[in-house]
């Protein structure tokens, strides 16, 4: 039982390049979350997903895209990456949340120059 | 909307005890409760559900004022592993939760 795996751990992208952070699950979770990390800013929601086929926007969704093809796999894409978005990004999900809580990842640590 | 979180910050002696509070303009479905180490991702404590109650596991509790959409996290008799920033996580619709920027908490011996 892995639980929650993202990678890359770490990640340096030009401003304007794309790239997909993955993040798996092996305890089939129907809920899966992104949240973004900032100093100060707390952890913020993304994306997030109540199934197969089914997302849903968070606070921040702008420039990033997501899908949920599979229970197990719910990746996020950067369109275009922008100095803005230099953060660590943590994917999260969940049995059922309001029994077990959130199991989170163990993060990807993302820098855009 | 993320919710407010307070204090920021707060420094404790061992066996001291500290109260964090968080709190919703919007209805809440639930209230979580996680720590995060420093480095480290967040690890869920406890979550509690609409109907006010209180929930805990040993010296950490927390009670939901479900009407002023309100949480508290109580933590007595601390110890040095209590230290790192909590943060509370309220669902405001059906599995979209939010977090508060977070409460510093430190132990010093």
């Amino acid at each position: 039982n892995a639980g929650v795996t993202q990678t890359p751990k770490f990640q340096v992208l030009k401003t304007g390049q794309s790239m997909t952070l993955q993040c798996a699950q092996d305890m089939n979770h129907e809920y899966m979350s992104w949240y973004r990390q900032d100093p100060g800013m707390g952890l913020r929601l993304i994306h997030y997903s109540v199934g197969a086929g089914i997302t849903d926007q968070g606070e921040v969704p702008n420039g990033y895209n997501v899908s949920r093809s599979t229970t197990e796999d719910f990746p996020l894409r950067l369109l275009s990456a922008a100095p803005s978005q230099t953060s660590v990004y943590f994917c999260a999900s969940s049995y059922s949340s309001r029994i077990y809580g959130y199991t989170f990842g163990s993060g990807t640590r993302l820098t855009v120059v | 909307q993320q919710p407010v979180q307070s204090p920021q910050a707060v420094i404790l002696r061992e066996g001291e005890d500290a109260v964090i509070n968080c709190s919703s303009s919007k209805a809440l479905y639930s209230v979580h409760w996680y720590r995060q180490k420093h480095g480290e991702a967040p690890v869920f404590l406890m979550i509690l559900l609409k109907g006010g109650e209180q929930k805990g596991h040993e010296k950490i509790s927390a009670s939901f004022n479900e009407k002023k959409q309100q949480s508290s996290l109580y933590l007595t008799a601390s110890q040095l592993s209590y230290s790192g920033t909590y943060f509370c996580g309220t669902e405001t619709s059906y599995q979209k939760v939010t977090f508060g920027i977070g409460t510093k908490l430190q132990v010093i011996p």
